[in-house]
């Protein structure tokens, strides 16, 4: 398809427990990006792929926060023993290509997935 | 990336065209200027981007200062769904590929 899918839209999970994010991207879209929205208007990138490959991961909490974007599957965010400053926006973006000119250069975000940890 | 600079906040009259600023004063030359907009409970959209000239497509036009050190974002007749955040972005093609998100302007639309 031509959007980038999230699911779920919304996501509620107590201290300690496990969530799970996933995102389809846009078809022929070679990268995924997932970024999170603490506070409004604040972004945070986490983690990229090319195919099934972690491109760039310099965001990433690494004790508890995973990826994964495996062939024929949603990419999938995982975090392990949710705290309560996980709570915020989730965002997935896809992209045919990562520089250059042209109408295939800019990135598509998915609505989102918003996740609040009580 | 190299910093932007946008104010918080603007408004404008519907029907009205608005004009959102964005200063960066330290682009390099490979830089090219994107801006995105945040709708309400949705993910940033792409809006527009360009190089030195100025561009035009059909949800804006982007003016680029003759230095490159600012632009600016016009929205030629402000409808109500025009009200989101905007994201000005500098994404050098040689280096760093990451967009990079300030605070951006956020945008009210009056009736």
């Amino acid at each position: 398809g031509e959007e980038v899918a999230q699911t779920p839209k919304h996501l509620v999970r107590g201290e300690g427990q496990k969530a799970k994010l996933y995102c389809a991207p846009i078809k022929g879209h070679s990268y995924v990006f997932w970024y999170q929205q603490v506070l409004k208007n604040e972004f945070k990138f986490l983690i990229s792929f090319q195919n099934e490959n972690v491109f760039d991961e310099t965001g990433m909490p690494k004790e508890r926060f995973s990826a994964k974007c495996l062939p024929n599957s949603p990419c999938s965010l995982e975090i392990q023993a949710t705290k309560l400053e996980d709570s915020a926006v989730y965002f997935c973006a896809s992209s045919q290509r990562l520089t250059g000119q042209g109408p295939n250069y800019g990135y598509t975000f998915g609505s989102g997935t918003r996740l609040t940890v009580v | 990336d190299a910093k932007t600079t946008q104010p918080n906040s603007m408004e404008s009259n519907e029907e009205e065209p608005v004009h959102l600023p964005c200063n960066h004063s330290t682009i390099s030359g490979t830089d090219y200027i994107h801006w995105y907009r945040q709708l309400p409970s949705q993910g940033p959209e792409y809006v527009i981007h360009g190089l030195t000239s100025n561009v035009n497509n059909r949800m804006a036009s982007l003016a680029i200062a003759e230095d490159r050190k600012s632009s600016t974002l016009i929205l030629h007749r402000a409808t109500l769904r025009d009200a989101a955040v905007y994201y000005c972005i500098l994404r050098d093609t040689g280096g760093s590929y990451i967009p990079t998100f300030g605070r951006g302007t956020s945008l009210i639309v009056h009736p």
